[in-house]
């Protein structure tokens, strides 16, 4: 069974830095692409960035360029989201999905982790 | 950018009647070397990530139930639900892979 659990999220304060975890179990994780994808409270869907397999190719939205890194380790199953200059703004719940096809179609999600930004 | 317009933002439907969500893009999202339309549907109920219904604008996720189908090509799609069931109830979004990724505003379902 496909199981993304992400962990890290919490409350920091305006221009902290938070680091998110998705381990990832059931598959070949090595093998696929992968992507976070935020939700502000009571808001729509956000992607917010993609690693390929290799981390060769890394892609951001704009708001979170030269902020926000994506990184993985595939002989520990994971993903990670490091976040810097962390603004209000950035307060959502961050999923971790599977991109199955590289493209964006997300075939399986992790439940999420709830990162606040307030001082 | 490429945006993803939905229309309704809500509805309200009566259990077993048919159910039709239609999501516009700003520029087209099909792609002629694989003639595909890179166009997703998704559904979210309260608590939960969103669940993929629907890729490449009409095929249907394994496991999701076949009252759920998707339609459309170019810059015009259309999610239809074809008899209501309780167990709907939730919002659904679009979202386009064809550059970046970007989702529609999203439409909440309810019972009539």
């Amino acid at each position: 069974e496909v199981q993304l659990v992400e962990s890290g999220g919490g409350l920091v304060q305006p221009g902290g830095s938070l680091r998110l975890s998705c381990a990832a179990s059931g598959f070949t994780f090595s093998t696929f692409w992968m992507s976070w994808v935020r939700q502000a409270p009571g808001k729509g869907l956000e992607w917010v960035a993609k690693i390929n397999q290799g981390e060769s190719d890394k892609r951001y939205v704009d708001s979170v360029k030269g902020r926000f890194t994506i990184s993985r380790d595939n002989a520990k199953n994971s993903l990670y989201l490091q976040m810097n200059s962390l603004r209000a703004e950035d307060t959502a719940v961050y999923y971790c999905a599977r991109d199955p096809n590289r493209w964006g179609d997300y075939d399986y999600w992790g439940q999420g982790t709830l990162v606040t930004v307030s001082s | 950018d490429i945006v993803m317009t939905q229309s309704p933002d809500s509805l309200a439907v009566s259990l077993g009647e048919r159910v039709t969500i239609n999501c516009k893009s700003s520029q087209s999202v099909f792609y002629r070397s694989n003639n595909k339309n890179f166009l997703a549907w998704y559904q979210q109920t309260p608590g939960q990530p969103p669940k993929l219904l629907i890729y490449w604008a009409s095929t249907r996720e394994s496991g999701v139930p076949d009252r759920f189908s998707g339609s459309g090509s170019g810059t015009d799609f259309t999610l239809t639900i074809s008899s209501l069931q309780a167990e709907d109830v939730a919002v659904y979004y679009c979202q386009q892979y064809y550059s970046s990724v970007t989702f529609g505003q999203g439409t909440r379902l309810e019972i009539k």
